[in-house]
């Protein structure tokens, strides 16, 4: 049973501490996206990779969060420095762009306090 | 501003009822999709329907699509307890490269209570 697996699941930081999640996605996905959820914000696209290539980063903060896909199993998400603010849950989501509909498989999230 | 809109934020129902849920969007689309996410997990994709579909069955689920009111609605018939959870639409963006962008709303809470 193919699953996107996220680490760490949790992840408790004190301000300005650099935090690194890290996604390895369904084998055989040419696609990898980061989302932040939040209560008032709900769930927002941060990244967006095609064959590892980074497509869209616009919605990610750019002084602070970096996203990299160092090879084809391993997606990061750097944020450096943390701020209170950043406290949310993380997901990464991988997907197969072929045809052009993409159906989205999700991660558990890594659920990020900043104190 | 988000391009879904689900209504209502919240529902709670008996089980054995039916359970409507809606979703509206701004823009074009290529496709629209529900995804369900139950507290403290990640989303699960339920159902997909094209541009050029009006309505799609999976199961209990019935989606519905109206692209020119720019409106969807999920029905889960007969609900069961194990159906409450957060239901979310998303709406397929064409983006750079051919593929998509999906921008999510910000869910309905659906509780059915036994």
């Amino acid at each position: 049973d193919a699953r996107v697996t996220q680490t760490p699941r949790d992840k408790v930081t004190e301000m300005g501490q650099e935090v690194t999640m890290r996604c390895q996605p369904i084998l055989g996905h040419n696609t990898v996206f980061w989302y932040r959820q939040t209560m008032m914000q709900g769930l927002e696209l941060l990244a967006y990779f095609r064959n590892r290539a980074p497509l869209d980063d616009s919605g990610m903060p750019k002084d602070r969060f970096s996203a990299e896909m160092p090879d084809a199993t391993l997606a990061t998400l750097k944020i450096q420095p943390s701020e209170p603010r950043d406290s949310a849950v993380y997901f990464c989501a991988s997907g197969f762009s072929g045809a052009g509909t993409d159906t989205q498989y999700f991660g558990p999230g890594t659920r990020l306090t900043v104190l | 501003s988000q391009q879904g809109e689900e209504d209502p934020q919240a529902l709670s129902i008996q089980e054995g009822e039916n359970a409507t849920m809606n979703c509206s969007y701004k823009t074009s689309i290529n496709n629209l999709q529900w995804y369900r996410q139950n507290s403290g997990r990640g989303l699960v994709h339920l159902i997909l329907i094209r541009s050029n579909e009006r309505e799609k069955h999976s199961g209990r689920l019935r989606v519905t699509l109206d692209t020119s009111k720019k409106s969807s609605s999920l029905l889960i018939t007969a609900s069961r307890a194990a159906d409450t959870a957060s239901y979310f639409c998303a709406t397929a963006l064409q983006m750079q490269g051919g593929s998509e962008k999906l921008v999510f709303g910000k869910g309905t809470k659906l509780t059915v209570n036994p």
